[in-house]
C-alpha cells in the first residue's frame, strides 16, 4: 500500500502561471515532508522541505503547504518557467527525519512557453 | 562541496554476472543511503548507514544484495547473481545525522542524491 501518493503523473502549464503539484500521504508518523525535482539520467535534487510543525514554508518561486488534518501537501511554483520541466517527487520521513525517505511516484511538469 | 558521486554512471551486464556499484557522500555526510528506482516509480529505499553501521534494510533487498561502508566514508552496493529483475537506476544520498538546526534555528533535514548508476541486466 502506498503510504505518499501523487495521484496526477503529469500536469501541463503555460510559461508564467501557478504550477500547483499536489501529494496526500497515509502514515501519521510521518513529520517531514520534501519535495525532489528530477531531470531525466540524473538523481533527484532538493527543492524545498517543512516540517509537520508548519503549515507552509516558501523559498523564492516554490512554497510548499501542509494540511496535517487533510494529510495533504502542495507545491506551488509561481511563476512558472520553461526550465521547470522535470518530474516532481513528493517524500516523507518519521521521527524528525530519523528513517528513510519514502517517495511517491512523481508528477511529470511540462511548463509551455 | 563536491556533492554525491557515484561510479560507474552506466553498466551492462549479462544475467548471472556480480556487479559492483561505488558512492562518495557529500564529506560531512554521517547517513548515507541506496535507494533504486524503476520506469514510472519513485525512489524505493534499500539500505542506510550511520558512519559504518548499516542500520536498516529493506525487504526489497534479497540476499544478492549486499552492502558496505568501510571506514564510514565511501559505500558500495554489491549485486550477485544478478536477474532482470534489477535493471534500474540505483541512487545513492548523503546527510547529516537528522534533525540538525541551522543558524536560523527551525529543524531542517535534507537527503541529497549523487547521479545514478543505470543497471541493464541483458
Amino acid at each position: 500500500d502506498q503510504q505518499v501518493k501523487q495521484n496526477s503523473p503529469s500536469l501541463s502549464v503555460q510559461e508564467g502561471r501557478i504550477s500547483i503539484l499536489n501529494c496526500d500521504y497515509t502514515n501519521s508518523m510521518f513529520d517531514y515532508f520534501l519535495w525532489y525535482k528530477k531531470y531525466p539520467a540524473e538523481g533527484p535534487t532538493f527543492l524545498i522541505s517543512i516540517s509537520s510543525i508548519k503549515d507552509k514554508n516558501e523559498d523564492g518561486r516554490f512554497t510548499v503547504f501542509l494540511n496535517k488534518s487533510a494529510k495533504h501537501l502542495s507545491l506551488h511554483i509561481v511563476p512558472s518557467q520553461p526550465g521547470d520541466s522535470a518530474v516532481y517527487f513528493c517524500a516523507a520521513t518519521s521521527n524528525s527525519g530519523n528513517t528513510p525517505l519514502v517517495f511517491g511516484k512523481g508528477t511529470r511538469l511540462s511548463v509551455i512557453a | 562541496d563536491t556533492g554525491v558521486s557515484q561510479d560507474p554512471r552506466h553498466k551492462i551486464t549479462k544475467r548471472g554476472q556480480n556487479v559492483t556499484f561505488r558512492c562518495d557522500p557529500i564529506s560531512e555526510h554521517n547517513r548515507l543511503y541506496w535507494y533504486r528506482q524503476t520506469l514510472g516509480q519513485g525512489p524505493e529505499f534499500l539500505t542506510y548507514f550511520q558512519n559504518e553501521a548499516q542500520l536498516e534494510k529493506s525487504r526489497l533487498l534479497s540476499d544478492r544484495f549486499s552492502a558496505e561502508r568501510p571506514k564510514g566514508s565511501f559505500s558500495t552496493l554489491e549485486i550477485q547473481r544478478t536477474e532482470q529483475g534489477d535493471s534500474a537506476m540505483y541512487l545513492c544520498a548523503s546527510s547529516r545525522l537528522a534533525p540538525f538546526r541551522d543558524r536560523l534555528g527551525p529543524l531542517s533535514y535534507e537527503q541529497y542524491f549523487g547521479p545514478g548508476t543505470r543497471l541493464t541486466v541483458t
